[in-house]
């Protein structure tokens, strides 16, 4: 069965400061990966999905991500954060056999120091 | 405009009085599916659809029941509701099955206090 791990519960980074959120995943076969946001009392917004090809994945709101196979990683980063990023992170892999299931991590609460 | 209506917002109830949470899609999307959000879980599966009158148990089924009687719509029941339930619920579609460009679109999430 697919899973994934957010490591970090909260990361709190300094406003223009460089962010990276960790992930990573555990799926049998190639992993549809996706990021989202959710800000304080809102709901899911898409940050940027992977399905194949290019490995380095550019989202909204200046947020890219990696795919990387061998160490079963999609890390999110921004180089410059805003105060407006703070909000939670969802990692999350879509199992295909298993109902187009998204399978999620426990989301990361950033947190950004002005 | 492409979106995913949930209704009610908000809900406050007490144990034991059923309630239904309707959930609409404009897409004309086969798949759909109910997850609840806690604290330090993340999003869960409690039910999905591949298409009308197909349902199927995810990943925390209990407590709850679906029906999809039609392709827009996907109401998630709570025949008895209890304490535990107490959650925020997200309905979502997806655009198709197997291997393409497949996006879950979230609705805006109903939160739910049960006494």
């Amino acid at each position: 069965a697919q899973s994934v791990t957010q490591p970090d519960i909260h990361i709190t980074v300094s406003e223009g400061a460089s962010l990276e959120l960790r992930c990573n995943y555990s799926y049998g076969a190639t992993p549809y990966l996706f990021w989202y946001v959710q800000s304080p009392g809102q709901g899911l917004q898409l940050l940027l999905k992977y399905f194949s090809g290019d490995t380095l994945v550019q989202g909204i709101k200046g947020f890219e991500a990696e795919f990387k196979r061998s160490q079963s990683s999609f890390n999110l980063r921004k180089p410059s954060v805003h105060w407006s990023d703070a909000a939670e992170y969802f990692c999350a892999v879509l199992g295909m056999e298993y109902g187009n299931k998204l399978v999620f991590g426990a989301g990361t609460i950033l947190r950004v120091k002005s | 405009e492409a979106q995913v209506t949930q209704n009610p917002r908000y809900l406050i109830t007490v144990t034991g009085k059923k309630l239904t949470v309707t959930c609409s899609q404009n897409m004309n999307h086969e798949y759909m599916s109910w997850y609840r959000q806690d604290p330090g879980l993340g999003l869960r599966q409690i039910y999905y659809s591949m298409n009308v009158e197909v349902t199927d148990k995810g990943d925390v089924p209990e407590g709850y029941k679906v029906s999809r009687k039609e392709k827009r719509n996907f109401p998630l029941i709570l025949e008895s509701p209890s304490p535990n339930q107490t959650s925020l619920y997200f309905c979502a579609s997806i655009s198709s099955q197997g291997a393409g460009q497949e996006t879950q679109y979230f609705g805006p999430g109903t939160r739910l206090l049960v006494l």
